[in-house]
């Protein structure tokens, strides 16, 4: 157990449709990283937050967007979903401490089926 | 920006052979860590091994250990006396030091390699 918690396991909706996927990092971790598992596109990180401000931002899709709320907890939002958002969603949290290293750990995923 | 490629898409072994996967990658960066992490059928992300590139030697984690050659940008696996449960997707991945305040340090991530352990 990496000590990083995602609601829910599993997904399933319909083209058009809207989701909202949750994240609570382990204790005392600042960051959250969002990555997408897909077949075609493989492991990428999407967005990462730090203490409640977008930090970075990857290969995420207009129709994408995230936050991370004072608890630290962090929400991903797909909307307009389309089958080729299909995937399985990690969050990973890390303490972000500047100067070293930062393991990140992931959460056991979301997996989103889009039908 | 950083690529990693992993051109073994399979591989597959018999109980307690020797197996070592393949990992390239491309940075401009100097400092920077890289990883293998295991993602066996229940798909949790497992990290294996972890090297620093400012460090010549070479990380040992057990039965795993790692070959890096920083001039080449090669960082192997090499998994000993395979068991049945190291079955599993396996993923290289890159990711930057953190020189900066609360740097962002994604992970980078190659395509990954699907090694079977045959019993």
């Amino acid at each position: 157990d990496s000590g990083v918690t995602q609601t829910p396991k599993h997904l399933i909706t319909a083209t058009g449709q809207r989701v909202t996927l949750r994240c609570s990092p382990r204790s005392g971790d600042l960051s959250v990283y969002w990555y997408q598992q897909s077949l075609d596109q493989g492991l990428q990180f999407l967005i990462q937050y730090y203490n409640g401000e977008e930090r970075a931002k990857g290969n995420i899709l207009e129709r994408f967007s995230a936050q991370q709320f004072p608890d630290l907890h962090s929400e991903l939002n797909l909307s307009s979903l389309e089958l080729g958002d299909s995937a399985l969603y990690f969050c990973a949290s890390s303490a972000d401490v500047a100067g070293g290293y930062n393991e990140q750990f992931f959460g056991p995923g979301t997996r989103l089926t889009v039908l | 920006a950083q690529t990693v490629t992993q051109s073994q898409p399979e591989m597959s072994v018999q109980e307690a052979e020797t197996v070592t996967l393949s990992c390239t990658y491309d940075t401009s960066e100097n400092n920077y860590y890289l990883f293998w992490y295991k993602q066996p059928p229940s798909r949790q992300m497992i990290l294996v091994i972890r090297q620093e590139a400012y460090k010549q030697q070479n990380a040992t984690e057990n039965r795993f250990s790692v070959n890096f050659q920083k001039a080449a940008k090669s960082f192997s696996l090499k998994i000993s006396d395979s068991q049945l449960g190291d079955t599993a997707m396996y993923f290289c991945a890159f990711m930057k030091h953190a020189r900066i305040i609360q740097g962002a340090q994604k992970l980078v991530f190659g395509q990954g390699t699907r090694l079977t352990i045959n019993p």
